[in-house]
């Protein structure tokens, strides 16, 4: 079993939409939470950045950690075209030269 | 603004060949990654290095090796290459503050390698 787990989509909506986009982990040490975002052929741009549990907005995107269920959330209010991409979540205990565990992506379609 | 530059955007190379892909990142970052991307595979880790000239393996090390003599800049080798090492390379780099505290990672725009 890997240590996360995302939810593989691909998701379709419409524009104006709220997107949920969820990771679930198994490793309790954990404590730094990304999202970062893929546009197709590009590498991954960081999203958002959160330290153990709690929200975190910014603008549009909210993302939310649960430690007690070790789970993790990515809101996106009011959906754009421009928010097309993959979307990956990564963890990281903090130690061992910053390495990151990440998700397989979530691919999202806006459609205008 | 972070910037990390890879070599080359795409790469065609014939079963064999040795490669070399290169990184630079220009932002002083002590902890350097590759990374291989596939569909279906997500994001697996090759090699990381979190100082000049050190190195540690990761998920999927056979058949790379790496190379950091100078901090800004971590090399990946394929030896001899193989088509089964056709796939997106990305490199990726972070800071590590003095109190230890992670910090993310940045990504280049990665290398398309076609191995023929």
């Amino acid at each position: 079993q890997k240590e996360v787990e995302q939810d593989p989509g691909p998701l379709s909506v419409p524009e104006g939409a709220i997107v949920s986009l969820n990771c679930t982990y198994s490793n309790s040490a954990f404590q730094y939470f990304m999202w970062y975002r893929q546009y197709s052929r590009k590498g991954p741009e960081l999203l958002m950045y959160t330290y153990s549990s709690g929200n975190k907005e910014d603008g549009r995107f909210t993302a939310q950690v649960d430690k007690s269920s070790k789970y993790i959330s990515l809101f996106i209010r009011d959906s754009q075209p421009s928010d097309s991409a993959t979307y990956l979540c990564a963890m990281s205990a903090g130690t061992n030269a910053g390495k990151s565990t990440f998700g397989d992506g979530t691919t999202l379609t806006v459609k205008p | 603004d972070v910037k990390v530059t890879q070599s080359s955007r795409y790469l065609v190379k014939r079963t064999g060949e040795k490669v070399f892909l290169e990184c630079v990142q220009d932002m002083d970052h002590e902890n350097m990654f590759w990374y291989r991307q596939d569909p279906g595979l997500g994001l697996r880790l090759i090699y990381f290095s979190y100082d000049v000239k050190m190195k540690e393996k990761g998920d999927i090390p056979e058949g790379y090796s790496v190379s950091r003599e100078k901090k800004e800049r971590f090399s990946l080798i394929l030896e001899s290459a193989s088509t089964n090492q056709t796939s997106m390379y990305l490199c990726a780099s972070s800071s590590r503050t003095s109190r230890g505290r992670q910090e993310t990672q940045y990504f280049g725009p990665g290398t398309r390698l076609l191995v023929l």
